[in-house]
Formats: C-alpha cells, structure tokens, sequence
C-alpha cells in the first residue's frame, strides 16, 4: 500500500532563512505523482507544488522547490527566503496510481507545522 | 482563489440530523473528490467522482452518501450524525484522468462541521 511519511511535527525558522520540510513516501509502482499543500489556520488547503516520478528535474515555484530523490523515494520541499506568511500547516501527498481503482485520490502525510519567527 | 466553491463554511447540528455539503468544480474539472479532516484521523479520503459517475471509494461511512450532478456540481450527505463526524471536509477537482494522471488538484475552502 502506498504511504507518506512525514517525520517533523514541528519546524520553526527565522525569516528570510531556507527552510526544508522533509516527506518520504513508499510505492512499489514506477509511476506516480507528488504533492504539497499548505493549510494556513484558517484551513483552506493551498497547492504549493507537483513532482512527477518521471520528471526529469526538480519541480520549482517561486520561492518552494522540491528536492526530488527517487532512489531515497523522498520529495522534501524547500521554501527559500521565509516569510512571516508561510507559517502554516504543510502537507505532502501522493497521487494514486491510475488504473488501480483510485484513480487520482491522494493519500496525505500527518504534516508539518512551520513557525517562522521574526 | 482555487476556483473550488463550497458551502456552507460552517455549519452547526444537532446528534441524529442530516446534512448536505456542496461543491462546485473549477471550470472544466471533471474530478471530484471529497475528504475529511480530523484531529485524530488526518486526511482521509472519501469518495471521488469522475464526470457523474462514482470512480472510487474511501474510508466513507454508510451513512454519508455523495453524488455529482450533471452540471458536475456535487454534493456530499450526512446522515445520523455523531459527535465523532465533526470535522473539516473538503472538496476537491482536477481535470480528469487521462491514463497519465492530473497533475494538480485544487481544494475548496472547506466545510467546518460541528455536530452538537
């Protein structure tokens, strides 16, 4: 069965530093596609980023990247430059394989909290 | 702005009462998934939908019942409510399966529900 691993409950860190939320996640299938979210506390669910396992380089948006390790199986997000505003929770999140029933259902991490502090 | 639409934002009910969420798609999405978040289970998925047919199921009670409409709008039914349904639920689109797999989902604002 798949599953996702986040292992820090907590994180905090100053702003304008780098920060890196780690995620590993477990499938015995080639294909498959990773997610992040972020849920602010005021609960929407905001999506952040898309790694596909074939891609062939890191997915970027603006100030988050995925750093994307295959053979580890972990896709860690890295938000650079931290503001105030990205204190939130973080979730990671794996695409169901296609053609197994689930279709495009995603399976979750237990998620991050991030702190930054001024 | 996800372009996901749910209502209510919040809702308030009584143990034993029936509720219906209700969701509308990004424009064009054909997906529809629907989840539920709580203090001990996480994220859980429930039910999805793929252009108003049921394509595959969660961790769903029998007592909750969903079904997407023909204008891909969807709603999702709450019956017999327990304390223990009090959660955050969500809804979410993407376009559809193409055999490759969506690349992004988008999530509504969510439904707070609070059974008293």
């Amino acid at each position: 069965a798949q599953k996702i691993t986040q292992t820090q409950p907590g994180m905090f860190v100053q702003e304008k530093e780098a920060v890196t939320l780690d995620c590993t996640y477990d499938t015995s299938d080639p294909s498959y596609g990773l997610f992040w979210y972020k849920q602010p506390s005021s609960g929407e669910m905001i999506f952040l980023i898309y790694q596909g396992s074939y891609d062939q380089q890191n997915a970027t948006e603006g100030r988050y990247s995925l750093n994307f390790q295959k053979a580890r199986k972990s896709a860690n997000l890295v938000i650079s430059a931290s503001q105030l505003g990205d204190s939130a929770m973080y979730f990671c999140a794996m695409r169901e394989i296609p053609g197994t029933g689930g279709y495009n259902k995603l399976i979750f991490g237990a998620g991050t909290r991030l702190a930054v502090h001024p | 702005d996800s372009g996901v639409t749910q209502t209510p934002k919040h809702l308030i009910t009584a143990t034993g009462q029936r509720v219906t969420l209700r969701c509308s798609p990004r424009s064009g999405d054909l997906s529809v998934y629907w989840y539920q978040q709580s203090l001990d289970q996480g994220l859980q998925f429930l039910i999805q939908y793929y252009n108003g047919e049921e394509r595959a199921k969660g961790n769903i009670l029998e007592r909750f019942s969903a079904q997407q409409f023909p204008d891909l709008h969807s709603e999702l039914n709450l019956s017999s409510l327990e304390l223990g349904d009090s959660a955050l639920y969500f809804c979410a689109s993407s376009p559809g399966w193409t055999g490759e797999g969506d690349t992004e989902a988008f999530f509504g604002q969510g439904t707070r529900l609070t059974v008293v």
